[in-house]
């Protein structure tokens, strides 16, 4: 494929209500990071997979929060009982994690998630 | 754990003015160091990266940036701004560790007047 492809690309979703954000890396990428994006806090980090295992979960701000990986691809990040202060642009991206020092990531568009 | 700091949160420059976006970064070890641009509305597109070697590396789109150990900074240039170099601008620094997670600063939003 292209790029890193994410979906949807916007969401809204009320508060409380679960969400499911999907990313599509590139493909024979290994690795898949999701990072979130809000305004007044940069760009951070919430959760790295190497295949479909999730070494680095560190990033993860709450319990509300879980991703899964299959098949070493296509990756979904999931929001419990969302919360306003959930509301932000999640940005996943992939790279070849086949040998240091290359380890480019490549971002997707991002999903814009807004919770009223 | 390492931090990237960004000292400038919004800079302006004319178009064909020069430009240069300033990075502080905090890390124990060697740096992976990343500048990445992101337009409205896009994710993050790659400008340019240093893993070892040369401290100045060169980009896409123009850009350079160099590495000064001594001063933990990485800091952006490019020689004639174009209107299209109207965007946000992220330094980051990558872990040597097994996680390769990045770590972005707060971004530096960037305006060209014509």
């Amino acid at each position: 494929g292209a790029g890193v492809s994410q979906s949807p690309s916007n969401k809204v979703t009320e508060k409380g209500k679960d969400v499911e954000l999907r990313c599509d890396p590139i493909s024979g990428h290994t690795a898949l990071y999701w990072y979130r994006q809000s305004l007044g806090q940069g760009l951070e980090f919430l959760i790295y997979f190497q295949g479909n295992s999730a070494p680095d979960k560190s990033g993860l701000p709450s319990d509300r929060f879980s991703a899964e990986r299959t098949g070493g691809s296509v990756s979904t990040l999931t929001i419990q009982r969302t919360q306003q202060e959930d509301s932000a642009v999640y940005l996943c991206a992939s790279s070849d994690f086949s040998g240091l020092p290359h380890y480019e990531q490549y971002f997707g568009p991002g999903t814009r998630l807004t919770v009223t | 754990a390492q931090s990237v700091t960004q000292p400038d949160i919004h800079i302006t420059v004319s178009e064909g003015a020069s430009l240069e976006l300033r990075c502080n970064y905090s890390y124990g070890a060697t740096p992976y160091l990343f500048w990445y641009v992101q337009s409205p509305g896009q994710g993050l597109q790659l400008l340019l990266k240093y893993f070892s070697g040369d401290t100045l590396v060169q980009g896409i789109k123009g850009f350079e940036a160099e590495f000064k150990r001594s001063q933990s900074s990485f800091n952006l240039r490019k020689p004639s701004v174009h209107w299209s170099d109207a965007a946000e601008y992220f330094c980051a620094v990558g872990a040597a560790g097994s996680a390769r997670q990045l770590t972005f600063g707060s971004g530096t939003q960037l305006t060209v007047l014509p």
